[in-house]
């Protein structure tokens, strides 16, 4: 199976500032097509995850700009531009390219 | 708008069964995969399994392989997860999920989960 690990596990952050979030996977998750399966995903307290980005930086519908996506190959990069109250939570990135599917850890985002 | 609803969750004893429902509305639900993806008390995602558009193929987790099964219903627009020989740590709320695509790319879009306790 395909391990998927997050950096860090936990962040706070102080609203307007910038947050990032790693996720590193164990195996390449470019495809032959020409995609890159890693999805973000956060699940706020209380709720069920709801995709943030998809293909690692193509943003899913209602998604504010805040959020962006980038890397390649097994290095990922989820980015907060300014952190808002609403955006406390845990983040997953979970990788499609193979069967089991997997997530990270998880990442908690708090607010200072 | 796109909407899941799960139904079916419970209390079940040790090496019993139950079975999951996921109603879907608000979309073409025979143009997309399906997944089931659980979340014990507490801890991660772990991805449970996935079915085609057409319920032509389906995958599954080692961990639910050869007692959980995934079906849909496209004429009702219904998911379904058959579990069985359940044990203990089968415990967890189950969501389902679309897929962007007709068989598996990624989910896009969870329902609310229902809650599956195995325990004596």
């Amino acid at each position: 199976d395909i391990v998927m690990t997050q950096t860090p596990l936990s962040l706070s952050v102080t609203p307007g500032q910038p947050a990032s979030i790693s996720c590193k996977s164990s195996q390449s998750l470019l495809h032959s097509d020409g995609k890159t399966y890693l999805f973000w995903y956060l699940q706020k307290s209380g709720q069920p995850p709801h995709l943030l980005i998809y293909e690692v930086f193509n943003r899913f519908s209602g998604v504010p700009d805040r959020f962006s996506g980038s890397g390649s190959g097994t290095d990922f990069t989820l980015k907060i531009s300014r952190v808002e109250a609403e955006d406390v939570g845990l983040y997953y990135c979970m990788q499609s390219i193979q069967f089991p599917f997997t997530f990270g850890p998880g990442t908690k985002v708090d607010i200072k | 708008q796109v909407q899941l609803v799960e139904s079916g969750g419970g209390v079940v004893q040790p090496g019993r069964s139950l079975r999951l429902s996921c109603a879907a509305s608000g979309f073409p639900f025979g143009s997309h995969g399906m997944h089931w993806v659980r979340q014990a008390p507490g801890k991660g995602l772990e991805w449970v399994a996935v079915i085609w558009y057409d319920g032509s193929n389906e995958n599954y987790a080692d961990s639910v392989k050869g007692r959980f099964t995934i079906s849909r219903d496209n004429s009702e627009n219904t998911l379904f997860l058959q579990m069985n020989s359940l044990r203990a740590e089968d415990t967890a709320v189950y969501y389902c999920a679309r897929d962007l695509a007709v068989t598996e790319d990624g989910l896009d879009v969870w329902g609310q989960g229902t809650t599956v306790t195995v325990s004596s």
